[in-house]
């Protein structure tokens, strides 16, 4: 009973480097949502996907995005990082819009 | 323009007190106010969870109390535990499909023994 699992846990990166964050759910469920999370700022949202094929823009979408491979698999593309995307990146999903989340462990990136 | 609006930031209660969150909101048709619970290094987790045509809901020892009028909401831990030192956020959302869950910014609690 995994729930939602993110890949990787830790990531270094270097300014302009691109990288893509994981995320896949066991749980049949049809809404995935990507969150970051910054000291003070609380969790704010970057895309979500109501339901396979769909995706759209949350808080803070710039200078990322994403694809809804298939109902369990939603991925965060970074295509050229920057600093200010030093963060916590958490997945999450839910059987339907912003009821019940389960979110993952979380992905620490660290831009220099 | 910020949604839900958390206070306080950082909480420090003894050991068997009553720690109070509280949370205020802007958009009236928010209908699903969680609070998750976030221990360091993982993931929040869903705690608590009310609709508007209640005004309180009882867990064990966590209370949500809802003021519709007011538009606002909080959390009350009765008899707080060092095991309850975590970061929680409320949160609040229209619940329909195509919709996400906003958060606060979340209050570190340290619960002193």
């Amino acid at each position: 009973n995994a729930g939602v699992t993110q890949t990787p846990k830790f990531q270094v990166l270097k300014t302009g480097q691109s990288m893509t964050l994981q995320c896949a759910q066991d749980m049949n469920h049809n809404s995935m949502y990507w969150y970051r999370q910054d000291p003070g700022m609380g969790l704010r949202l970057i895309y979500y996907s109501a339901s396979e094929g769909t995706t759209d823009k949350g808080e803070v979408p710039n200078g990322y995005n994403v694809s809804r491979l298939n109902k369990r698999e939603f991925s965060l593309r970074l295509e050229s990082a920057a600093p200010s995307q030093t963060s916590v990146y958490f997945c999450a999903s839910s059987e339907r819009g912003g009821l019940g989340y389960t979110f993952g462990s979380g992905t620490r990136l660290t831009v220099v | 323009q910020q949604q839900v609006k958390q206070s306080p930031q950082s909480l420090i209660v003894q050991k068997g007190g009553i720690s109070i969150i509280n949370c205020a909101y802007e958009n009236t048709a928010f209908d699903y106010f969680p609070w998750y619970q976030q221990f360091p290094g993982k993931g929040p987790a869903l705690l608590i969870a009310i609709r508007p045509d209640v005004s309180e809901k009882k867990e064990g020892r966590f209370t949500i109390s809802f003021n519709k009028s007011a538009k606002q909401f909080s959390l009350h831990i009765m008899d707080s535990q060092p095991g309850d030192s975590a970061t929680y956020f409320c949160a609040a959302s229209i619940g329909q499909a195509g919709t996400a869950l906003i958060f606060g910014k979340g209050t570190t609690l340290s619960v002193s023994s």
